[in-house]
């Protein structure tokens, strides 16, 4: 089944260190994004790729970097300057270029501790 | 930049009650609409989504939306709800920035409450 994975889906890291967060699909897109989601915040925007070796910042990209160097993957790091990292992160993807409908992973829950 | 206000964060209904979930976005300019229903610890799944064409868009699940432009607003609606449908719903728009390509702008999301 095509689709999009996300891990782990819980991550636990102690305050300070660099963690990565996973997303993979094949659906063949062109198109991914991360998100993260706050209670009452929705989903805020990180980065985005449109296609391989290219990504743009988001509205919230301080303290993330990402990578695209193969289609299928667009890893997340959440840096030690990230403030408060402690939320819930979402993986989509989308096709090019009509991007009519994101398509989601089942998300990663990352608590600093 | 678009952006998406979603009027109520909690919508409390009970069992077989019709509801309507209220969705404005800023910009009159051609746009892709979406509602995306997420149940908890999960991803987000596609209700419904407007691209062109007739303004009444219906959905899995028994939903369905209407475009307004003039009103810039694709509120959701279901005539009869169900315990199982309470879940996080998020109204969303396509966003194109010059020379950064589409991203998807999401509201702060409405908890649907169906009570028994």
């Amino acid at each position: 089944d095509g689709g999009i994975t996300q891990s782990p889906k819980y991550l636990f890291r102690k305050e300070g260190q660099n963690v990565t967060l996973s997303c993979e699909q094949n659906l063949n897109h062109d198109a991914m994004y991360w998100y993260r989601q706050d209670p009452g915040q929705g989903l805020r925007l990180i980065y985005y790729s449109q296609i391989v070796n290219d990504f743009q910042k988001g509205d919230i990209a301080e303290g993330y970097s990402v990578s695209r160097e193969k289609k299928e993957s667009f890893p997340l790091t959440v840096t030690s300057a990230q403030k408060n990292p402690t939320a819930f992160y979402l993986c989509a993807s989308s096709m090019r270029p009509e991007n009519t409908e994101a398509f989601f992973g089942q998300g990663t829950r990352l608590t600093v501790v | 930049a678009q952006s998406v206000t979603q009027l109520d964060s909690q919508v409390p209904v009970f069992e077989e009650a019709p509801v309507e979930l209220r969705c404005n976005y800023s910009s009159s300019v051609s746009v892709y609409l979406f509602w995306y229903v997420q149940y908890p610890n999960q991803g987000l799944q596609l209700l419904l989504k407007y691209l062109s064409g007739s303004t009444l868009v219906k959905g899995i699940n028994g939903f369905e939306a209407e475009f307004n432009k003039s009103q810039t607003s694709f509120h959701l609606r279901k005539p009869s709800v169900h315990i199982s449908d309470t879940a996080e719903y998020f109204c969303a728009v396509s966003d194109k920035k010059e020379g950064q390509g589409f991203s998807f702008i999401f509201g702060k999301g409405t908890r649907l409450l169906v009570k028994p």
